[in-house]
């Protein structure tokens, strides 16, 4: 079954203490990303991958880090979490040798950092 | 950069009839697509229907419709036969073709919270 699979679904941390969140992907999609989503903001791309050792920022990098060693993983990183990063964060792939593709996305993983 | 907008925070609807949740959407290119992501309270994004903006046919999946007016850049899209499931958030999105240099990234309006009353 293809998918995107994150984890941990849900994670309680206190501020400093570094953390990652993972995701794989099974499709051997070429594109990668990482959004947040807030209350009355919708979601905002943290970064995206368009291959492996291939990164970029997107709209609100600040506070993230990421990889792309291997195709199928790109997790996220936040090396000193802060409350303002409590949020839901999503994970999604899409390959780019279709045009007429679609983004797959994983089930969201629950921050809450205190 | 491109913007999208949903106007309607929330919204509801009567079992068995039709809503319109209304998105518009600002952008300079000509190639680009739409579309609806539905979010149930499991927070998993479900894609609704996608259009794609060189085409003037409205996309359709079963109960659910867009009417897309590319000039006026608004892209709503209409449930008919609402239903109990039916009940969640709505995100519109967009993102750039191919021919705008392939950018993956979707833009997404802050969403549109559907109650669908029994």
């Amino acid at each position: 079954e293809a998918q995107v699979t994150q984890n941990p679904r849900y994670l309680i941390t206190v501020t400093g203490k570094k953390l990652t969140v993972t995701c794989s992907q099974n499709m051997n999609h070429e594109y990668m990303s990482w959004y947040r989503q807030d209350p009355g903001l919708g979601l905002r791309q943290i970064y995206y991958s368009m291959n492996v050792e291939v990164t970029d920022k997107g709209d609100v990098p600040e506070g993230y880090k990421v990889s792309r060693k291997e195709k199928r993983n790109f997790p996220l990183i936040l090396e000193s979490p802060s409350p303002n990063q409590t949020s839901l964060y999503f994970c999604a792939s899409s390959s780019l040798r279709v045009s007429k593709n679609i983004q797959y996305f994983g089930a969201g993983t629950r921050l809450s950092v205190l | 950069a491109q913007t999208v907008t949903q106007s309607q925070p929330e919204m509801s609807v009567q079992e068995a009839e039709t809503v319109t949740l209304s998105c518009t959407y600002d952008t300079s290119e000509s190639d680009y697509y739409l579309f609806w992501y539905k979010q149930p309270p499991s927070r998993q994004m479900i894609l609704v229907i996608r259009q794609e903006a060189y085409k003037q046919q409205n996309a359709t999946e079963n109960r659910f419709s867009v009417n897309f007016q590319k000039a006026a850049k608004s892209f709503s899209l209409k449930i008919s036969d609402s239903q109990l499931g039916d009940a969640a958030m709505y995100f519109c999105a967009y993102r750039s073709g191919p021919a705008q240099g392939g950018s993956e990234k979707l833009v997404f309006g802050k969403g549109t919270k559907l109650t669908v009353n029994p």
